[in-house]
């Protein structure tokens, strides 16, 4: 069982949408919760982090943490082509050498 | 500020060849990272240093090694190269000491190694 999972898309969804990006983990003990984007041929770059169960947005994005369901969303608001890339989660322990990065989810988004 | 740079862009090994994967950053940052990204696979950590002059394993640390030089600079080693270590490598920085609730880690451009 991988540590943290995602369905790797891709995710299409039409330009002005809302688009919703998912993400389980396995480790109960996990504290710190992340999103990340990589474009294609790019190094990935922080959108949001989280740590307490709830909503916490920012912008049109808005990340999700339930932590009893060990679940973590990332929705994306009024969805722009620029936001076609892939999606990757990140989770991590209090104890620092488990970080984990989930496979990722390309999304698609289409004009 | 050039944030986190890594050398070389690209490179292509034969197998059991060495080589040297040199990461550094400028933003006065204690730690600093090293994972792979495979296809399917999400990025892994290979090795990481929470400060200047230690270095802990990660998920996959087997087959590298890695030098704390200074603040700035985190090298990564590959002493016999395989095929299975053809990937892509990135480098990253943090400012935290330890990763704990939302430390964001800054990544390189990152290095595409191929092993023949």
């Amino acid at each position: 069982q991988k540590e943290v999972e995602q369905n790797s898309g891709p995710l299409s969804v039409p330009e002005g949408a809302i688009a919703s990006l998912n993400c389980t983990y396995s480790d109960r003990g996990s504290q710190s919760f992340f999103w990340y984007r990589q474009y294609s041929g790019k190094s990935p770059e922080l959108i949001m982090f989280i740590y307490s169960n709830g909503d916490k947005e920012d912008g049109r994005f808005t990340a999700q943490l339930n932590k009893a369901s060990q679940y973590v969303s990332l929705l994306i608001r009024d969805s722009q082509p620029s936001d076609s890339a892939t999606y990757l989660c990140a989770v991590a322990q209090y104890n620092f050498n488990k970080f984990y990065f989930g496979s990722g989810t390309k999304l698609n988004v289409k004009p | 500020n050039a944030g986190v740079t890594q050398t070389p862009k690209f490179q292509v090994l034969k197998t059991g060849q060495s080589m040297t994967l040199q990461c550094a950053q400028d933003m006065n940052h204690n730690s600093m990272y090293w994972y792979r990204q495979d296809p399917g696979m999400g990025l892994r950590l290979i090795y990481y240093s929470a400060s200047e002059g230690t270095t802990d394993k990660g998920e996959v640390p087997n087959g590298y090694n890695v030098s704390r030089l200074n603040k700035r600079e985190f090298s990564l080693r590959l002493e016999s190269a395989a095929p299975s270590q053809t990937s892509v490598y990135f480098c990253a920085s943090s400012e935290a000491t330890a990763l704990a609730g939302g430390d964001e880690q800054f990544f390189g451009p990152g290095t595409r190694l191929t092993v023949l």
